[in-house]
């Protein structure tokens, strides 16, 4: 049982596009909800994260849209640059008790100069 | 200062043998995890360690697998008659505390294990 969706599994944006990055969840107990980075050879790397109590963070040109009834939260790279091509991850976990983390099966985004 | 560091960063071995995966977490962080990332697909939690103790261990695929923190910082991930569906990089995390509200887990760059 998948219990974080993400898609889609690969994008190519332009350079100064929008990436947009889409995962959904099942388990209603989740209440954190981060993205993670990945660059080949490295391990995965905290981007930006939402708690469910806001529908939207801004950190710079990253953005997470959060919507609590669809269980749905999406990613916005906003002016992509070449240098954000990397694996993105969404992931799910809880914030009472211990916190592992649920991940998603990861979108690679190539962003073209 | 350091972050979490993995060695070996590569480990090719034959179907059968025994393997161990080192990971040195973050000085001061209580909280030690272990996932599997295998390929072109996101981590998999295998393991939870809090201090010295598993706390959960509900990851792990069989009893094939085995992870120990003897002292409290350092664990290993101790993995006994590979099969070639081992093959994965295997990721270590620490946090400050997986007990208090969330606290950020930092990821080495993980083991590359290879089965023949």
């Amino acid at each position: 049982q998948q219990q974080v969706k993400q898609s889609p599994q690969s994008l190519i944006v332009q350079k100064g596009g929008i990436s947009i990055i889409n995962c959904a969840y099942e388990n209603t107990a989740f209440d954190y909800f981060p993205w993670y980075q990945q660059f080949p050879g490295k391990g995965p790397a905290l981007l930006i994260a939402i708690r469910p109590d806001v529908s939207e963070k801004k950190e710079g040109r990253f953005t997470i849209s959060f919507n609590k009834s669809a269980k749905q939260f999406s990613l916005h790279i906003m002016d992509s640059q070449p240098g954000d091509s990397a694996t993105y991850f969404c992931a799910a976990s809880r914030l009472s008790g211990y916190s592992t983390l649920t991940f998603g099966k990861g979108t690679m985004l190539l962003v073209s100069p | 200062g350091a972050g979490v560091s993995q060695t070996p960063s590569n480990k090719v071995t034959e179907k059968g043998k025994y393997v161990e995966l080192r990971c040195d977490p973050i000085s001061g962080h209580t909280a030690l995890y272990w996932y599997r990332q295998s390929l072109g697909q996101g981590p998999e939690f295998l393991i939870y360690f809090q201090g010295t103790g598993a706390a959960d261990d509900s990851g792990l695929p069989n009893d094939r697998f085995f992870a120990v923190r003897p002292e409290g910082s350092v664990s290993t991930l101790k993995i006994q008659r590979t099969e070639r569906g081992d093959s994965a990089v295997y990721l270590c995390a620490s946090s400050l505390t997986g007990n208090l509200g969330y606290n950020e887990q930092f990821f080495g760059p993980g083991t590359r294990l290879t089965v023949l």
